[in-house]
Parts: structure tokens; sequence; C-alpha cells
């Protein structure tokens, strides 16, 4: 069954550096996304990707962030300048318009803001 | 801005007991997904309903959408230790496009 990659599995920076992360979406899926999840906590809506450009973007989708279809096959979330606080589970997801609006979840980028 | 809200946080039951958690939107939703992460994993997607008053069956899982699209909830019947993890809705109206706004989930620990 065709799933949703990202990479790294885990990613360690310090304070003020920038990141990016990875994600290759299933291939015939038109609509990307990006969420992030802090510890015990509930996932949150950063942004969305749709024919090469933001769809919608959440309050937390600020000038630090970005994102990239930079080739056919992946989905970058870039994070400048990374805070303490970006420290979260960043998962990418996917969805085909054909099929309703069920979204497939990748297995998430842990990052840690040292 | 839409705010949705779950409860309750945590459950505990044991093997065999049922199970319900609850959500609620401060706003009408278009649709109402339900996700199930499992601890150290990623959600993955349960169902989606989408008409007012909508009841789904899965095997030992029901879920269910308010006549106003503003509530749902997901029962489990008879619990298995399967059935452990963090239960999220997760609402879509039409403010905010396809983005799915998430509650804060249910932990459910199922003890044999």
């Amino acid at each position: 069954e065709p799933e949703v990659t990202q990479t790294p599995s885990h990613q360690v920076t310090q304070m003020g550096q920038e990141v990016i992360l990875r994600c290759v979406p299933i291939s015939n899926h038109l609509y990307f996304y990006w969420y992030r999840q802090i510890l015990g906590q509930k996932v949150e809506f950063l942004v969305s990707f749709y024919n090469n450009e933001i769809s919608e973007k959440s309050e937390i989708f600020d000038d630090q962030f970005s994102v990239e279809r930079p080739d056919g096959s992946n989905f970058t979330l870039k994070i400048r300048s990374t805070k303490l606080e970006d420290s979260a589970m960043y998962f990418c997801a996917s969805r085909d318009p054909g099929q309703s609006y069920e979204q497939y979840f990748g297995p998430g980028t842990r990052l840690t803001v040292t | 801005g839409q705010q949705v809200m779950q409860i309750p946080q945590y459950q505990h039951v044991q093997e065999g007991e049922d199970f319900t958690t609850y959500c609620n939107s401060s706003t009408t939703l278009s649709n109402i997904q339900w996700y199930k992460q499992r601890p150290g994993g990623h959600p993955v997607f349960l169902i989606q309903l989408v008409k007012s008053g909508e009841v789904k069956k899965q095997k030992r899982l029901t879920f269910q959408f308010g006549e106003a699209k503003k509530n749902s909830s997901l029962h489990i019947t008879a619990t298995q230790t399967t059935d452990v993890g963090t239960y999220f809705c997760a609402g879509q109206d039409s403010n905010s496009g396809y983005a799915l706004n998430f509650g804060k989930g249910t932990s459910l620990l199922v003890t044999p």
C-alpha cells in the first residue's frame, strides 16, 4: 500500500539554525500538508499546499516557516532560525482529491532544538 | 477561530468494557474525521462523517455526527488491548478549507 515517507526520522539542531524537513507524499495525491505535535499535545495544522502554492496556513506558520515542492516528488518544510519551542513532531500528510477528505499521514520527523 | 473540544482527556478501562469519546466544535462543520494514534506513532485515519445525524459502524466502533453538525462521538464496544491509543477528532469547516482542526484527543488505556 502506498504511504507517505518522511526524512529524517529525528533531527537535532541548535537554536538559531535552519532545518529542512523532507516528505515524499503518495504519488497521485495533489494536496499536501504539514502539521506539528508538541509532545503530549494535540496535532496542530501548519500549512496546506496545492497546485504549487500555499492554499491555507495557520497563525503558527509565520515568516520563520516556508514550504516548497522542489521537484515532482518531494515536499519540504524549512524552519529558519529555530527556537526551543519549535521542538515537536512534524507530520506531513497528503490527500487524493478524488478520495474524499482522508489525509494520509507520514511517520513524522522528531525535531529537537537545543 | 474554530475550537474543537474533546472529552475525556484520558480513559482507563478493563478489557471488555465499552468506551466513548466526545467531540464538540464551536462552529458548524462541513465534515468530521476521526484518527487513531498509537503511542509513538502517527495519526491514522479511521472514518469521515459528512451528513447531519450520520452514524457509521466499523466492527466494534460506532461513529456519530450530531444533527447540528457540531458534535460527534466515537463508541467502542467491548474494548480489546489492541484499542490502546489516542483517538482524535478533527473537524473541517467552510472557513478553514481543508485544514484539519484537531481536538486534544482521548488517550485510551485498556488493561487485560
